[in-house]
């Protein structure tokens, strides 16, 4: 399997534009995650998806972003507009859940590193 | 609520050296807990694992027990290489949440 796929993997943009994260999970995993990293917050979760259906999106910094999981192999994370203080690295994870637990590993993607100037 | 705590960084070692960094936790019940090892330029990436109490995980040279006692889930390894540089990461899971500590980071030199 290629693992978890992420594009871009690197995103300039100029604040006010709209940026669209893209995910690509493992095949056979139910449960895919957005986290955002940065040095000042460390690895915070933004949203998580059970079978293509959002569980819990407690994290989601604000209307701005908004998470999709259309089917079960791909999910996007749009910001907009975007602002300086999104710039930040964005993992998405994907693992498989079974029985309403989730005790396994998150296999993380390479990241999108987004940069708002 | 749950929480981990890990001990702050960086940590510089030279090569062959002892390592240990230390990670407490806080939750109610018998959660999972995981290390989890960040290369520069990459996602985190599962070290190793524990599922239940006394549980040793290891993988690498690595090793970790589940101390139900203390809270605690120290990361050791005997003999440190250049190629082990990287940032650490300790996390619980209970339910479908991974909760991960702040990060160690780690030098190693030649």
């Amino acid at each position: 399997d290629a693992g978890v796929i992420q594009s871009p993997r690197h995103e300039v943009t100029e604040m006010g534009q709209e940026v669209t994260l893209r995910c690509k999970p493992i095949s056979g995993h139910n449960s895919l995650f957005w986290y955002r990293q940065t040095m000042m917050r460390g690895l915070e979760l933004l949203i998580y998806f059970n079978n293509n259906v959002p569980i819990d999106d407690s994290g989601m910094p604000e209307d701005r972003f908004s998470a999709k999981m259309p089917n079960a192999s791909f999910s996007t994370l749009k910001i907009q507009p975007s602002e300086p203080r999104d710039s930040a690295v964005y993992f998405c994870a994907s693992s498989y859940l079974a029985g309403g637990r989730s005790e396994d590993t998150q296999y993380f993607g390479p990241g999108t590193r987004l940069t708002v100037l | 609520g749950d929480s981990v705590t890990q001990m702050e960084g960086p940590v510089t070692l030279s090569e062959e050296a002892f390592l240990t960094i230390n990670c407490t936790y806080t939750a109610t019940g018998y959660p999972s807990l995981f290390w989890y090892v960040q290369y520069p330029g990459e996602g985190l990436q599962l070290l190793l694992k524990a599922t239940k109490a006394d549980d040793k995980g290891s993988n690498k040279g690595f090793e970790a027990t589940y101390r139900k006692e203390t809270t605690s889930f120290h990361l050791e390894k005997g003999s440190v290489q250049v190629s082990d540089s990287a940032v650490y990461f300790c996390a619980l899971s209970r339910g479908f949440k991974t909760i991960f500590g702040a990060g160690t980071r780690l030098f190693v030199k030649a």
